[in-house]
């Protein structure tokens, strides 16, 4: 089935460590996106990636990182830098807007990660 | 910078109830306002507006956008307790990279919806 996969579901982090949160997507999707959720606020925007090998910082990049080496494949990593990581992760994609019109981003699943 | 608001930020009902879910935004470059239902994990798009005026539905559901007043509400009709859920409204911001839109999205903080029996 298409779809878009996050891995793991939860993570935990020890102080000091940087930790990488997995997403991957088999829609053909060229922009990929990741946010962050906090209890009682929306999501947030930290990175997004419009082709590969090319990606812009959000609202809230610092004390994160991506790569984009492959068009189905969007890891992001949380570093030391980011002293409250606590917060549920949500990757994202969507195709262009092209022939089809404006299209949707969907989401996969989400990672849980809290601090040890 | 770009703005969402949603009201009210929690709704507690019972079956049958019709609700109304208010997002006003803000936005330099609007191209679509759109919303999404979240209940455990992924949220779930349901409808994308980009004209005023023109009501979207789906079965229980619908939504309108008004561009003047820079507003959206989503209804939501004969509730039931699988209705309760947070809903996300978010704003999409044209930024063009050659031919292609591959807009940004602003979220509101969400409104969360209890249905009681």
């Amino acid at each position: 089935d298409g779809g878009i996969t996050q891995s793991p579901k939860y993570l935990f982090r020890k102080e000091g460590q940087n930790v990488t949160l997995s997403c991957e997507q088999n829609l053909n999707h060229d922009a990929m996106y990741w946010y962050r959720q906090d209890p009682g606020q929306g999501l947030r925007l930290i990175y997004y990636s419009q082709i590969v090998n090319d990606f812009q910082k959000g609202d809230i990049a610092e004390g994160y990182s991506v790569s984009r080496e492959k068009k189905e494949s969007f890891p992001l990593t949380v570093t030391s830098a980011q002293k409250n990581p606590t917060a549920f992760y949500l990757c994202a994609s969507r195709t262009g807007t092209t022939v089809l019109g404006n299209q949707p981003q969907h989401f996969g699943d989400g990672t849980r990660l809290s601090i040890l | 910078e770009d703005k969402v608001v949603q009201s009210p930020l929690s709704l507690v009902v019972h079956e049958g109830d019709t609700v109304t879910l208010n997002c006003s935004y803000e936005v330099t470059n609007f191209r679509s306002l759109l919303w999404y239902k979240q209940e455990k994990k992924a949220p779930t798009f349901l409808f994308m507006l980009t004209s005023s005026g023109i009501e979207k539905k789906s079965g229980r559901l619908s939504s309108i956008l008004d561009k003047k007043e820079l507003f959206s509400i989503l209804n939501i009709t004969a509730t039931q307790t699988g209705d309760s859920a947070v809903y996300l409204c978010a704003v999409e911001n044209a930024e063009r990279a050659g031919g292609t839109s591959y807009g940004k999205l602003t979220f509101g903080q969400g409104t969360i919806l209890t249905v009681h029996p």
